[in-house]
This record gives structure tokens, C-alpha cells and sequence, in this order.
């Protein structure tokens, strides 16, 4: 199994503003996914990051909105720019071991 | 491409009497078929898979799912439920093989446990 952490817990943002948002897993690992939770609705995979290489975004999703770093094998960072009220969601972090995906505890994002 | 539905989004249920929840899938490809499990504010846990083998898989805590690949289905059950039971209930696929390993997540099933 892997352990993940993501910082921070929570957050109230203001409209215009930029989150960074931190996850890091206790082994390495080649994949790194990561979802938004919007209110009472599924999960909605945002992009795939593969250290080394540029992030892999899913349709509706870009870059300039939810960049992506993977600076090394256990760590990665999705920044949520230019926030706005309809971008008040849980972001969870996962990866994936033998073919199951483990995922960190979330950010519970708040934009006001 | 791939696709999830769990037709019951929420299903109300008295404590120990028995539980299904439906999932189908929609797939042109073989798939792996999960259930997560998400109680009240908290973070996202694997309940059971099933990757290969018999197509009976259960869980440590008395939930089993059947994966019946002529209806392409994965319904989870448990014979007598618990009040801690209640959360929000997710099934998934990820298509095996192939380039991407993302999962791919039903609208889930609030399972609502009353005394």
C-alpha cells in the first residue's frame, strides 16, 4: 500500500487568487494522479503526472489553469490559478500500486 | 472509451437487514472493477477489486461483489449492514493494457444506515 499526505487540509480562497496544493507518497512511484471533488458529485480525474515529463491533461482541463509540477518520484504539486466560486472542490492526489489507486486524505478548497 | 453507472444515488436501509448496491459499466475493453468507500469527510479507501480469478471478491469487513461479465455488472453486498456502514459508496474501472491507468468513477450511492 502507499501512504499519502497533502497539504493543506483545507482552504477558504478569494476570487482571483492561486492555491498550491502539496502531495507527497512514501515510496516512489512512476504515476501520480490527480482528481477534483466537486460538491456532492463524483470524482473527475484533472491530469496524470509522470516524473520527468510534461503532465497529461484529461478534456476540459489545461494547463494554464491547474499546472503541474513532478520534480521528483515522490512528490507533486497541482496549483489551481485564477480561482473562481465554481472551483470550490475536494482535490485529492493518488497513485497507483499493482493496480490499485491508493489516495491522499484531500484539499478542501473554498473559494469566496 | 469507458464508462460507469450506479443507478441508486442514495439507498436507505434499516440496520442489519441486507444491502445491494448496482454497478454496470460500459466498456470496449477488458477492464479492473473497484469499490471505494468515502465516510463522512474523509478521504477516499479501496473497499475490494477485482483484478483476476474468481469472480467472487469480499472484503475484511463482510462486503462481496460479483463481477458478472455478461451484464457487465459489479454489485456490492453485504447480508446484514451496519450504522457505521453509512457513506458514500464509489465504483470504478481502469482499463487493462493500454496507455493510461486512470480510473474511471461512477456518480456513487449514498448508503444511509438507520437504527
Amino acid at each position: 500500500s502507499a501512504v499519502i499526505s497533502q497539504k493543506p487540509s483545507r482552504d477558504i480562497c478569494q476570487r482571483g487568487t492561486s492555491l498550491t496544493i502539496q502531495c507527497q507518497v512514501d515510496s516512489q512511484v512512476t504515476m501520480m494522479f490527480w482528481y477534483r471533488q466537486q460538491p456532492g458529485q463524483s470524482l473527475t480525474l484533472i491530469a496524470t503526472a509522470n516524473q520527468g515529463s510534461e503532465a497529461t491533461y484529461e478534456s476540459g482541463f489545461v494547463i494554464d489553469k491547474f499546472p503541474i509540477s513532478r520534480p521528483n518520484l515522490t512528490f507533486s504539486t497541482l496549483t489551481v490559478s485564477n480561482m473562481s466560486p465554481e472551483d470550490s472542490s475536494i482535490y485529492l492526489c493518488s497513485v497507483e500500486l499493482s493496480y490499485e489507486q491508493y489516495f491522499g486524505p484531500g484539499t478542501r478548497l473554498t473559494v469566496t | 472509451a469507458q464508462s460507469v453507472t450506479q443507478l441508486d444515488s442514495q439507498v436507505p436501509v434499516f440496520e442489519e437487514a441486507p444491502v445491494e448496491l448496482r454497478c454496470n459499466y460500459s466498456s470496449s475493453v477488458s477492464v479492473y472493477l473497484f469499490w471505494y468507500v468515502q465516510y463522512p469527510n474523509q478521504g477516499l479507501q479501496l473497499l475490494l477489486k477485482y483484478l483476476s480469478g474468481s469472480t467472487l471478491v469480499e472484503s475484511i469487513n463482510g462486503f462481496e461483489a460479483e463481477f458478472n461479465k455478461s451484464q457487465t455488472s459489479f454489485h456490492l453486498r453485504k447480508p446484514s449492514v451496519h450504522i457505521s456502514d453509512t457513506a458514500e459508496y464509489f465504483c470504478a474501472v481502469r482499463p487493462m493494457g493500454g496507455a493510461t491507468n486512470k480510473l474511471i468513477f461512477g456518480t456513487g450511492t449514498l448508503l444511509a444506515v438507520q437504527p
